[in-house]
């Protein structure tokens, strides 16, 4: 079975710092991918990175990067650079990519990010 | 392109009333998802579809039903509202496994 883990309920950082939002799963399925979300005070959720099992280097997208660490199960996400348009829920999620698990995607249950001046 | 279209956008419900959640997307999208968010929680899936025709239940089904007679649209019903049931819900799309989850804007209902 999947699961996500976010052990942070809450993180503050100081605008311009960088920050590192933590984020372990648990899957018997060698092939997966991991996604991070961003949800804001409106309430959409937005895509920020994705990372498959294989891949052989850590994905970026910007400021955003991902910190996979496979053999501990870990893929954390770390802002560069904070604004204070990045004070947000950030949600952690897993696939698992083999046939019959229909692609469903399992969230953490986030973590709520404050920037401050 | 629309994406993936969620209506109605806001609901109030009485407990015991019945409604429908429409969802539409204009993708091609085979795989839909209806996931549900409660208050400073994480999203949990209710039901799954991953062609016409074809559903499943996911991880917190009880109270609601879905069908998928066409490729586009997959309605989530609620028969007899709780209070239990108030939340936010959203619905999602994917053609491929490895592509981002597309999500509709959500539905926020509220039964009193």
């Amino acid at each position: 079975a999947q699961k996500i883990t976010q052990t942070q309920p809450g993180m503050f950082v100081q605008e311009k710092e960088a920050v590192t939002l933590d984020c372990t799963y648990d899957t018997s399925d060698p092939s997966y991918g991991l996604f991070w979300y961003k949800q804001p005070s409106s309430g959409e959720m937005i895509f920020l990175i994705y990372q498959g099992s294989y891949d052989q280097q850590n994905a970026t997208e910007g400021r955003y990067s991902l910190n996979f660490q496979k053999a501990r199960k870990s893929a954390n996400l770390v802002i560069s650079a904070s604004q204070l348009g990045d004070s947000a829920m950030y949600f952690c999620a897993m696939r698992e990519l083999n046939t019959g698990t229909a692609s469903k995607l399992t969230f953490g249950t986030g973590t709520r990010l404050q920037v401050t001046l | 392109n629309a994406g993936v279209t969620q209506t109605p956008k806001f609901r109030i419900l009485k407990i015991g009333q019945s409604m429908t959640l429409q969802c539409t997307q204009d993708m091609n999208h085979n795989y839909m998802y209806w996931y549900r968010q409660d208050p400073g929680m994480g999203l949990k899936l209710i039901y799954y579809s991953v062609g016409a025709g074809i559903t499943d239940k996911g991880e917190v089904p009880n109270g609601y039903n879905v069908s998928r007679s066409t490729t586009e649209d997959f309605p989530l019903r609620l028969e007899l509202a709780a209070p239990s049931q108030t939340s936010v819900y959203f619905c999602a799309s994917i053609r491929r496994a490895t592509e981002k989850l597309f999500f509709g804007s959500g539905t926020q209902l509220s039964v009193l």
